[in-house]
């Protein structure tokens, strides 16, 4: 059974910082892994999308890499903003359910003025 | 509009109820989804629509469960009898076909008294 485990649960950080949330994920038989963020009240917002034969994908301040082998996938924000406060969602599908996505905890991340 | 629309936004009922929520996708999504977020045991899958038909049906936590898509757009999710345990946020997501990336709307919020 796949489960998906992201590290820390929550996370403030004065502005400016750089900073990594971690996800990991026990059968690395994965069709792709998605971040999402969350604003609370709010449905989740694709921020990155992996396929399984990608090393990474950036989008702006954001980076997200994957490492099949070892289960683990990485968020790396550059210069944190105060706008970027959300709860960010890692989330994995499977080879032979791509349909289905399998969610993390996720982590509550503040980014102090 | 532009976005996956879920109504209502918010729905108090009390223990033994019916609750009907609905899913308006994105307009040309052929696969369709429900979760459920709650604070026990956070984002779950619930089922799978792939035009009107339910492949995936599996996450639905009992048969007072039950779900239909009809002209290939809206959805809706029913639950009988609710109980207390059924109070969570119930997300609807969308996507062009099953192997793109999933939309989500703001979700429903759903509390049982």
């Amino acid at each position: 059974k796949q489960e998906v485990t992201q590290i820390p649960a929550a996370l403030s950080v004065p502005e400016g910082e750089n900073l990594v949330l971690n996800c990991s994920f026990t059968d690395s038989a994965i069709y792709n892994l998605q971040w999402f963020r969350q604003d609370p009240g709010k449905g989740l917002t694709s921020l990155l999308l992996i396929q399984s034969s990608q090393r990474e994908q950036t989008s702006g301040r954001l980076n997200a890499s994957l490492d099949k082998s070892s289960g683990r996938s990485t968020l790396y924000i550059a210069a944190s903003q105060p706008g970027d406060s959300a709860t960010y969602l890692c989330a994995v599908s499977r080879m032979d359910s791509s349909y289905k996505l399998i969610f993390g905890s996720g982590t509550r991340l503040l980014v102090r003025p | 509009g532009a976005g996956v629309s879920q109504s209502p936004s918010n729905k108090v009922t009390e223990k033994g109820k019916d609750v009907e929520l609905r899913c308006d996708p994105i307009s040309g999504h052929t696969a369709l989804y429900w979760y459920r977020q709650s604070l026990g045991q956070g984002l779950e899958f619930l089922i799978y629509f792939q035009g009107n038909s339910a492949p995936d049906k599996s996450g639905l936590p009992s048969d007072r469960f039950s779900a239909e898509r009809t002209g290939g757009s809206v959805s809706t999710l029913t639950i009988q009898r609710t109980q207390q345990e059924d109070s969570a946020v119930y997300l609807c997501a969308s996507s062009l076909v099953s192997t793109e990336p999933q939309h989500f709307g703001d979700g429903t919020r759903l509390s049982i008294l």
